[in-house]
């Protein structure tokens, strides 16, 4: 039972470097998200997507590009990394959209030099 | 826009005692949902309980209860006989529809 994936783990930047966080689930949910954590803080969301096909922006979408062409994978596109981009970021699905359980993934941690 | 709002930053409580995290929510809609996310220092995020806006009864899910008071927009999570491993930080989200809004939390210490 894999649940929610994300690839890679940790990844350090230079500034002006681009990369894509991979983010795959196995569950058939329609739902997916990407939310970054700052230090402290709380999780602000970047993107999401309703479905294969569909994506929307979040609360910080600048900086960052999203896909979904399949039901299972969500990939995050990070262009001309900066500073302010370091972060942790989770990957995140459920089911239905209200009251459904949110499962996340285990987080990337990615630093930008 | 919705809003979710922690007023305690950190929260410090001896062994076995209970402790109750506030939460407060800002929302014109009659239908929502809310959740409670704990966060250990390993990074993971856990689910912990949902209360649906139009559940009448609160939600309990082993030790975790959540006290919704809907009039007043509250939704505070209640951990009864509180243990050293819930010592984590604490989120409050709300849904209203397919995107789900955090509060910045409350990190929580457990005293021997």
């Amino acid at each position: 039972n894999a649940g929610v994936t994300q690839t890679p783990k940790f990844r350090i930047l230079k500034i002006g470097q681009s990369m894509t966080l991979q983010c795959t689930q196995d569950m058939n949910h329609n739902y997916m998200y990407w939310y970054r954590q700052d230090p402290g803080m709380g999780l602000k969301l970047i993107y999401y997507s309703v479905g294969a096909g569909i994506t929307d922006k979040g609360e910080v979408p600048n900086g960052y590009n999203v896909s979904r062409s399949t039901t299972e994978d969500f990939p995050l596109r990070l262009e001309l990394a900066a500073p302010s981009q370091t972060s942790v970021y989770f990957c995140a699905s459920t089911l239905s959209g209200v009251g459904g359980e949110l499962f996340f993934g285990e987080g990337s941690r990615l630093t930008v030099l | 826009a919705q809003k979710i709002t922690q007023t305690q930053p950190g929260m410090f409580v001896q062994e076995k005692e209970a402790v109750t995290l506030d939460c407060t929510y800002d929302t014109s809609d009659q239908s929502y949902g809310l959740f409670w996310y704990k966060q250990p220092s390993s990074g993971e995020m856990i689910f912990l309980i949902y209360q649906g806006s139009y559940d009448e009864q609160n939600a309990t899910e082993g030790r975790y209860s959540l006290n919704f008071q809907k009039a007043r927009k509250s939704a505070n999570l209640v951990i009864s006989a509180s243990q050293l491993g819930d010592s984590a930080m604490y989120f409050c989200a709300m849904t209203r529809t397919e995107k789900l809004t955090f509060g910045t939390g409350t990190r929580l210490t457990i005293i021997p």
